[in-house]
């Protein structure tokens, strides 16, 4: 059974910090993963994706990616009471290209 | 332009009810998928479509029937649904299946009564 594990949060930051989710997952062969956002209520937005190890910068969004520990984080720099709202991490992970989502870690950005 | 469009935004509907969800892309992409989300809780695939050929179906009951008229259309014909079917179902699309990025249509809210 793939799996892909999050902090369910609520994890709060004040205004202008940066904002670290993290992300494990349990299928070695995994060779995409993706971030999105989603406010109550509404759909799931995406933000970032990553493909290779190291680190992906979009903007005030950090993807990091480390194959050999199974981990991929996302930084939000500056964050913003916008930013407040549920991180799905997903990672295909099945032969048809299925994602495979977290439970979401939900962020509180506070003024 | 990366924009999944679903209609209605909302629909109730009664268990001896059929109704039909739609979806629409103009990305040209050739996988399209169909999800529910409960509340609190993350996509739960059902359907996969690649090339208008229905890929994967999660097991799904058959009170939920996919259907791809073409690369674009993508519509999910419900009937006799239970109260528990009550969920967002969303719409997403990707260039193909795999490694693709997918996006997301706003949804569709279903209540079933």
């Amino acid at each position: 059974q793939k799996e892909v594990e999050q902090n369910s949060g609520p994890l709060s930051v004040p205004e202008g910090a940066i904002a670290s989710l993290n992300c494990t997952y349990s299928d070695r062969g995994s060779q995409s993963f993706f971030w999105y956002r989603q406010y109550s209520g509404k759909s799931p937005e995406l933000i970032m994706s990553i493909y290779s190890n190291g680190d992906k910068e979009d903007g005030r969004f950090t993807a990091q990616l480390n194959k050999a520990s199974q981990y991929v984080s996302l930084l939000i720099r500056d964050s913003q009471p916008s930013d407040s709202a549920t991180y799905l991490c997903a990672v295909v992970g099945g032969s048809q290209g299925n994602l495979i989502f977290g439970k979401g870690t939900k962020l509180s950005v506070k003024p | 332009d990366t924009e999944v469009t679903q209609t209605p935004k909302h629909l109730v509907m009664g268990m001896t009810n059929k109704k039909s969800l739609k979806c629409e892309q103009h990305m040209g992409h050739r996988a399209m998928y169909w999800y529910k989300q409960k509340a609190k809780k993350p996509p739960e695939l059902m359907f996969v479509y690649s090339y208008e050929k229905l890929s994967i179906n999660e097991s799904v009951p058959s009170r939920f029937s996919p259907e791809c008229p073409n690369s674009s259309l993508l519509n999910l014909h419900l009937h006799a649904l239970q109260p528990e079917d009550s969920a967002l179902y969303l719409c997403a699309s990707s260039r193909g299946t795999g490694a693709y990025e997918q996006y997301f249509g706003p949804g569709t809210r279903l209540t079933v009564t």
